[in-house]
């Protein structure tokens, strides 16, 4: 069993649409938990980042954390062609040092 | 400009040949890390510096392979006796800065390394 755990996907939203991406973890000291977007061909990119169980809004992008669940989400409201990529779950047990641990990506597809 | 620069961008080698990399990062970060990429899979951890110290190294990787970061800003990866699934983007990111508000990384744009 993976310690991160993401559908691969691929999941296809219409234009417009709220985009729901799941992602659980098995290590319970985890303390920060981070998604990134990764293009075809480019290396990942940070979008969002968040450290205490509930909800975190940034723009049209909303992560939530139930660390009862050990389950980490995000939602890309108003979704747009743009958002096409592969989004990667991560989760750290340090909240300054130390390493990542990333899932293998739900792929999405937003369709105009 | 992601903040970090990795070079070559692409390498091809011959099996058994030994290569290296090059991680620069633009502005002075104490936490660097490298990490492996194959198509379909997420980023693997292959090991950390905070400075010069080599903090944790995944015990995945084999001998052939090792990093370096002598004066606590550039770093290198060698690999040694290539082999066919050595092949991978290499990433080497950076923590973001505590004042950022961020904890996460900001990654170079890779090296991918395809072996022959």
């Amino acid at each position: 069993q993976k310690e991160v755990e993401q559908n691969s996907g691929p999941l296809s939203v219409p234009e417009g649409a709220i985009a729901s991406l799941n992602c659980t973890y098995s290590d319970r000291g985890s303390q920060s938990f981070f998604w990134y977007r990764q293009y075809s061909g480019k290396s990942p990119e940070l979008i969002m980042s968040i450290y205490s169980n509930g909800d975190k809004e940034d723009g049209r992008f909303t992560a939530q954390l139930n660390k009862a669940s050990q389950y980490v989400s995000l939602l890309i409201r108003d979704s747009q062609p743009s958002d096409s990529a592969t989004y990667l779950c991560a989760v750290k047990r340090d909240t300054n040092a130390g390493k990542s641990t990333f899932g293998d990506g739900t792929t999405l597809t937003v369709k105009p | 400009d992601t903040g970090v620069s990795q070079d070559p961008r692409h390498k091809i080698t011959k099996r058994g040949q030994n290569v290296t990399f090059r991680c620069d990062p633009i502005s002075e970060h104490n936490r660097l890390y490298w990490y492996r990429q194959t198509l379909g899979q997420g980023p693997e951890f292959l090991t950390y510096f905070q400075n010069e110290a080599q903090l944790e190294k995944s015990r995945l990787l084999s001998d052939r392979f090792s990093a370096e970061r002598p004066k606590g800003s550039f770093s290198t990866l060698e690999i040694q006796r290539t082999e066919q699934g050595d092949s991978a983007m290499y990433l080497c990111a950076i923590q973001n800065s505590p004042d950022r508000a961020f904890y996460g990384y900001t990654f170079g744009s890779g090296t991918r390394l395809t072996v022959v």
